[in-house]
């Protein structure tokens, strides 16, 4: 069974560019969460998509970040425009169930630096 | 807000030697409780987990964990280090009362294992 994936593995952008990332989560996972961690700092929360429905997005920093889930499949982030404090690894996991127990399956992340 | 606090963010152990790493939580009602290790360039994996039951769990590569409530603490312990656990760790809950799932880590501790 494939595992969560996620492309591009690194990005790199100057300010004020658009960076789209991608994640494929495991086949039949509902939930698909998305978690930054910039350097130095603890991994953060950012959104939790069930299907293509917004769960909870407490964490998107700002109206910059877009997330998107289509079809209940793939999800994508994109940050427009990018500013340098959006530098850090972007990680997607997937998981199954609604008990909050599940175990989270995480990609290899996507490291993004803006310059 | 719930917190997690992970103390000591790099370790070092000779082969051989008593793994130990610490996790406390802060919350009133203990929440789910995770262990996930990071290898180089790879995602996170989980270790283990505490969801009820048995405070004391067994995960994978001979770790284990117990959960000590009037603690709020979840400790990571494994009897002798391997080489091979060389890797960052994070400590992670997940609220009770959060039937969305999302986690809340710890700032991770980088093990060392000297030969």
């Amino acid at each position: 069974e494939a595992g969560v994936t996620q492309f591009p593995s690194h990005s790199v952008i100057e300010k004020g560019q658009t960076v789209t990332l991608r994640c494929d989560p495991i086949s039949g996972h509902d939930n698909l969460y998305w978690y930054r961690r910039v350097m130095g700092k603890e991994i953060k929360f950012l959104l939790h998509f069930v299907k293509e429905s917004k769960q909870d997005e407490s964490g998107m920093p700002n109206n910059r970040f877009l997330a998107e889930r289509t079809g209940g499949t793939y999800s994508t982030l994109k940050v427009q425009p990018a500013e340098l404090e959006d530098s850090g690894v972007y990680f997607c996991a997937s998981s199954q169930g609604s008990g909050g127990w599940e175990t989270q399956y995480f990609g290899p992340g996507t490291r993004l630096l803006v310059l | 807000a719930q917190s997690v606090t992970q103390l000591g963010s790099h370790v070092s152990v000779s082969e051989g030697a008593l793994v130990l790493l610490r996790c406390n939580y802060s919350s009133s009602v203990p929440p789910y409780l995770f262990w996930y290790v990071q290898y180089p360039n790879q995602g996170l994996q989980l270790l283990l987990k505490y969801t009820t039951g048995a405070t004391l769990v067994k995960g994978i590569n001979g770790f284990e964990a117990e959960f000590k409530k009037s603690e709020t603490s979840f400790h990571l312990t494994k009897p002798s280090a391997h080489m091979s656990d060389a890797a960052e760790y994070f400590c992670a809950v997940s609220p009770f009362y959060n039937q969305g799932g999302k986690l809340i880590f710890g700032q991770g501790t980088e093990l060392s294992v000297k030969p």
